[in-house]
């Protein structure tokens, strides 16, 4: 079965010090990959995506991915996290083959903490 | 830059009643995309329209229904609505012309209660 994976509910990190948030896929073919940031109360935020050519992905508010093809991986991180960046996160994935709609990962919450 | 607008924002509802929840893609958008989001669950994709057709269908209930218009917006229908039908709707648009890599971009959600 094609799914998206993220193994951690929850991500605490100190203030300053590098983040990770990590998703896995199952996929057939080549996927095309994404993260997705949710504050409360509000809509999910384009962060970065993976579609081709160089696996680090850089995006928006200094978020960078590596996509990981062996490791059927893409990682989310940041090398400096700001309380401001405590969230929701989710990983989604294009099943191209099955239309154009996401398929989203379970999410992770990650708390900064001053 | 503009957004994707969904209205009303919030919504109550007793059950059976019916709702109709809007969606005004971003300008030139030709795409819309329609997820479900229950508490504390990811969005799950409910159905999507390309140039008002049809182009895909996930998890949908029967008893939903949604179009797509000619001015590209779109309205999600819910009848005889249950209380487990209470979850943030999201409605998203894409540019077509960009394929299947192309980024979807969110709205900010209608909150609907079923009480």
């Amino acid at each position: 079965a094609q799914s998206v994976a993220q193994p951690e509910d929850q991500v605490n990190v100190a203030e300053g010090n590098p983040l990770t948030v990590k998703c896995t896929y199952s996929v057939s073919g080549n996927p095309y990959l994404f993260w997705y940031v949710q504050y409360p109360n509000r809509g999910l935020q384009f962060l970065l995506k993976y579609i081709t050519g160089d696996n680090l992905v850089k995006g928006s508010y200094g978020f960078e991915a590596e996509f990981n093809k062996s490791q059927t991986s893409f990682h989310l991180k940041k090398p400096s996290a700001l309380v401001s960046d405590s969230a929701l996160y989710f990983c989604a994935v294009i099943l191209h083959d099955y239309g154009q709609n996401f398929v989203f990962g379970p999410g992770t919450r990650l708390s900064v903490l001053p | 830059a503009a957004g994707v607008i969904q209205s009303p924002r919030h919504l109550i509802k007793e059950k059976r009643e019916t709702a109709t929840l809007k969606c005004y893609p971003i300008p030139r958008h030709d795409t819309v995309y329609w997820y479900q989001q229950g508490p504390g669950q990811d969005p799950q994709f409910l159905i999507s329209f390309y140039e008002k057709m049809q182009s895909d269908k996930g998890s949908i209930p029967d008893r939903f229904s949604a179009q797509q218009f000619s001015d590209y917006h779109s309205e999600l229908n819910m009848s005889s609505l249950e209380l487990g039908d209470s979850a943030l709707y999201f409605c998203a648009s894409s540019p077509r012309a960009g394929g299947y890599t192309d980024t979807q971009y969110f709205g900010p959600g209608t909150r609907l209660t079923v009480l």
